[in-house]
């Protein structure tokens, strides 16, 4: 079966701080590609950054940044300098081809 | 403006009446899906379409039909809603299959009394 596991409901962060949001997932398939989403008090669903497994090269996207280590299947998001505007819940996802699969969500807020 | 269009935005109805959260997307692409975010439970995904005449099940697809009869519109079905079908529903798109980043709707928010 294909799981996300994201194991930090909530997270709280200092503006200007840098934070990192954990991610695991479980699939037997080699080929991949895993995403951050990011959804705001609006509720609409932002992509924040993408991986494709096969990269062994961390995406960065700005201040947003990823540790994908394969072996360990985790896939974590490194967000630098926090700004209030990432006050945010953050989804961790992957799909093997056809399904999506979406983690528990971490519900972050950044403090002035 | 490229955009994925959900109606309605907010839906309150009853046990057992027919109802149809309908999906479009104006560009162009091939990949159509629908999930359901519940607290503590994330995004769950109910359907998804390959392409026109193309769909298929996701993780919890029990109570609800799609159709995908033209390459822009992908409408979800609930024939007999429940309330526990109460959720917030997105549907979203991408340009092909699903290793592309997927564009989403603003969202349906559904109450089933």
């Amino acid at each position: 079966a294909q799981t996300v596991t994201q194991s930090q409901p909530e997270m709280s962060v200092q503006e200007a701080e840098t934070v990192t949001l954990s991610c695991t997932y479980d699939t037997s398939e080699n080929n991949y590609y895993l995403f951050w989403y990011k959804q705001p008090p609006s509720r609409q669903m932002i992509l924040v950054i993408r991986q494709e497994a096969y990269k062994q090269q961390n995406a960065t996207e700005n201040r947003f940044s990823v540790n994908f280590q394969k072996a360990a299947k985790s896939f974590s998001l490194k967000i630098s300098d926090s700004q209030l505007g990432d006050t945010a819940m953050y989804f961790c996802a992957f799909t093997t081809g056809n399904q999506f699969y979406f983690g528990t969500g971490t519900s972050l807020t950044v403090i002035p | 403006e490229a955009q994925v269009t959900q109606n309605p935005r907010y839906l309150i109805t009853v046990t057992g009446k027919k109802l149809t959260v309908t999906c479009s997307q104006n560009m162009n692409h091939e990949y159509m899906s629908w999930y359901r975010q519940d607290p503590g439970l994330g995004l769950r995904q109910i359907y998804y379409s390959m392409n026109v005449e193309v769909t298929d099940k996701g993780d919890v697809p029990e109570g609800y039909k799609v159709s995908r009869k033209e390459k822009r519109n992908f409408p979800l079905i609930l024939e007999s809603p429940s309330p526990n079908q109460t959720s917030l529903y997105f549907c979203a798109s991408s340009l092909r299959r699903s290793n592309q980043p997927q564009h989403f709707g603003d969202g349906t928010r559904l109450s089933i009394l």
